[in-house]
């Protein structure tokens, strides 16, 4: 069991539906994350939350809507999605600021779009 | 842009049979360099964190090093349970606050009997 949680697991869902992927951490951080996994890519970061702010947005297409109403929850809202969105999507968090503060990872939500 | 490579891509294993994973990378300035497992349909688990060269630590089986243009993950007498995907990361500062870091494409390890 890891210390930042993520819900669904998996998400099946058509390109005119909206879905909202959920992240809770239980690790005492003040930064999270949304990161990318496709097969054969790197991880790419997506969006940065710092003290429920967003700091960084990666270019990522508007489709991608994130929220964070505090320092342990963060959601990731899907609408109009294309096929190659499919990928994991992976939560992480960590303390803000600072070098070798270690980003933790959620177990990913796996999310297939038809 | 800092620039992550890892080598090889894949890595096939008897058991007890040491090797190493390479991790080159191109920062414009190292806050730390991370090495992470995954296991398929899992998230990242974290492993290490190195910040200079000549840096090393250890854990049960595996020896992460650290020089100024690469790392090295060096896997001793390894088992069945090593197998999976090691993933190596630089980290950046944001200036909003947090910490990006930039991923390799990682190196799969599958161990057989």
């Amino acid at each position: 069991e890891t210390g930042v949680t993520q819900t669904p697991r998996h998400l099946v869902m058509g390109m005119t539906n909206k879905k909202s992927l959920k992240c809770e951490q239980h690790l005492g951080h003040n930064a999270m994350y949304w990161y990318k996994q496709s097969a054969k890519k790197p991880l790419e970061l997506m969006f940065v939350y710092n003290f429920k702010e967003q700091t960084e947005n990666n270019s990522v297409p508007s489709r991608f809507s994130p929220e964070c109403p505090n320092s342990s929850h963060l959601f990731l809202h899907l609408h109009t999605l294309q096929p190659e969105d499919s990928a994991l999507y992976l939560c992480a968090s960590s303390q803000a600021g600072g070098f070798g503060n270690t980003i933790y990872f959620g177990e990913g939500s796996w999310l297939t779009v038809v | 842009e800092d620039q992550v490579t890892q080598s090889p891509e894949a890595l096939r294993l008897q058991e007890g049979e040491s090797s190493s994973l390479n991790c080159s990378y191109t920062v414009s300035g190292l806050r730390g360099l991370f090495w992470y497992r995954q296991d398929p349909g899992k998230g990242p688990e974290f492993l290490f964190t190195l910040y200079s060269a000549g840096e090393e630590k250890e854990k049960e089986r595996l020896k992460a090093t650290l020089t100024k243009k690469e790392s090295f993950l060096h896997i001793t007498a390894p088992k069945p349970e090593d197998s999976a995907t090691y993933l190596c990361a630089v980290q950046a500062i944001l200036t909003g606050g947090g910490n990006k870091l930039t991923f390799g494409t990682g190196t799969q390890l599958k161990v057989e009997l």
